[in-house]
């Protein structure tokens, strides 16, 4: 099935560093979404975007559904150690009720 | 519970066996989904309820899967005679009718050995 391509695959930074990833797709979406997965657990929605040129933010987070509708991204600023884990965007394609995923962004943060 | 339930967390069957694997979703929520998440892959959709309405059975991988879902709320899904392949963690979602931020359950890990 139609996979979203998430990059990069892994990050490895510092504590206090900011972090940028982003998505794209070759279909035109109608809503973008963040979510974060930590081991054990299903994914935890982050944050949702609705409209092209869509900026949301949710605490230190913030993203942001590009104006082509094929791409978004995710910025992480100040991090932390708590911010480790697999970050999926997911996509949803205009008449579907499923979302696509990308195949994540491992983030680890040293303290 | 305040949150999507799934049994079991863990399932270890050996190849041949049928595994049934069962979601709580939330009360009031009238949207239900299953992915299913390999090793370092994404979420592949496999079944998407909506209400009453007929189930979007696109994702299914074969006709081994099959998921049923009674009185608009609990489901579960079946695979009959596992394949190693089937190996994954299988995971439930559930959502309000036209709300696109599904909230996840914690999965069931299957293993077919």
């Amino acid at each position: 099935g139609q996979q979203l391509n998430q990059s990069p695959q892994s990050m490895f930074i510092q504590e206090g560093e900011d972090v940028s990833m982003n998505c794209t797709s070759s279909s035109i979406f109608n809503t973008w979404l963040w979510y974060k997965q930590e081991p054990g657990e299903g994914p935890v929605l982050l944050i949702a975007l609705y409209k092209a040129g869509e900026l949301t933010s949710n605490g230190r987070l913030t993203a942001q559904f590009g104006i082509t509708r094929k791409d978004s991204f995710l910025n992480i600023s100040a991090s932390i150690p708590s911010d480790v884990g697999i970050y999926f965007c997911a996509g949803r394609e205009g008449g579907s009720e499923k979302l696509v995923f990308g195949k994540g962004t491992k983030l680890t943060v040293n303290p | 519970g305040a949150g999507v339930s799934q049994s079991p967390s863990n399932k270890v069957t050996e190849k041949g066996k049928d595994v049934e694997l069962r979601c709580d979703p939330i009360s009031g929520h009238t949207a239900l989904y299953w992915y299913r998440q390999s090793l370092g892959q994404g979420l592949e959709f496999l079944i998407y309820f909506q209400g009453n309405s007929a189930p979007d059975k696109s994702g299914l991988p074969s006709d081994r899967f099959s998921a049923e879902r009674t009185g608009g709320s609990v489901s579960t899904l079946t695979i009959q005679r596992t394949q190693q392949e089937d190996s994954a963690v299988y995971l439930c979602a559930s959502s309000p009718s036209g709300v696109y931020g599904y909230t996840f359950g914690s999965g069931t890990r299957l293993t077919v050995v």
